[in-house]
């Protein structure tokens, strides 16, 4: 059974710095992967999607690499903003079949202070 | 951009009654989900339609059903409502190779 794991479950940092959220997975055999930002009680935002064949994919101060066969993502933030403090979460999905679930980790919270 | 909207936004249901939820998918989406968060969890996967059929089913409690439309919309139906049940409940759409992408949720208070 795949199961993701987002470590740190929280992080504090100040404003301006570079940051990185990890993720693993227990089961490398996945299609691809996805991350998300979630505000409280709000939906979730997808931020980037690595097909299993890619090793990156950037989005503006965003920087999400896979490295399948480790079974592990990161999300590098460059230069933090109090905008960005939010959960980010990482989810998997195993196979190209239609509607096939993505799998989540349960997060890391994010708070970047002034 | 169309997003995924799910209506209602709230609602509130004693238990033992019944609720259904709604979602309109982005268009030409042609692939829905729906996943449960409790508060300070991570979504759980309760069910997925493709081209109107059940696709995949994960952790769907029996008094839940669901089904996706002609018009690609769903409805997720649940009856014999419990406060467990208490949680929001978030639509996502996509089509082949397209990122997930979730509606706002409908927060379902079940007192």
């Amino acid at each position: 059974k795949q199961e993701v794991t987002q470590i740190p479950a929280a992080l504090s940092v100040p404003e301006g710095e570079n940051l990185v959220l990890n993720c693993s997975f227990t089961d490398s055999a996945i299609y691809n992967l996805q991350w998300f930002r979630q505000d409280p009680g709000k939906g979730l935002t997808s931020l980037l999607l690595i097909q299993s064949s890619q090793r990156e994919q950037t989005s503006g101060r965003l920087n999400a690499s896979l490295d399948k066969s480790s079974g592990r993502s990161t999300l590098y933030i460059a230069a933090s903003q109090p905008g960005d403090s939010a959960t980010y979460l990482c989810a998997v999905r195993r196979t190209n079949q239609a509607g096939t679930a993505l799998i989540f980790g349960k997060g890391t919270t994010l708070s970047v202070s002034s | 951009a169309a997003g995924v909207i799910q209506s209602p936004r709230h609602l509130i249901k004693e238990k033992r009654e019944t609720a259904t939820l709604k979602c309109y998918p982005i268009p030409r989406h042609d692939t829905v989900y729906w996943y449960q968060q409790g508060p300070g969890q991570d979504p759980q996967f309760l069910i997925s339609f493709y081209e109107k059929m059940q696709s995949d089913k994960g952790s769907i409690p029996d008094r839940f059903s669901a089904q996706q439309f002609s018009d690609y919309h769903s409805e997720l139906n649940m009856s014999s409502l419990e406060l467990g049940d208490s949680a929001l409940y978030f639509c996502a759409s996509r089509t082949l190779n397209s990122p997930l992408h979730f509606g706002n949720g409908t927060r379902l208070t079940v007192t």
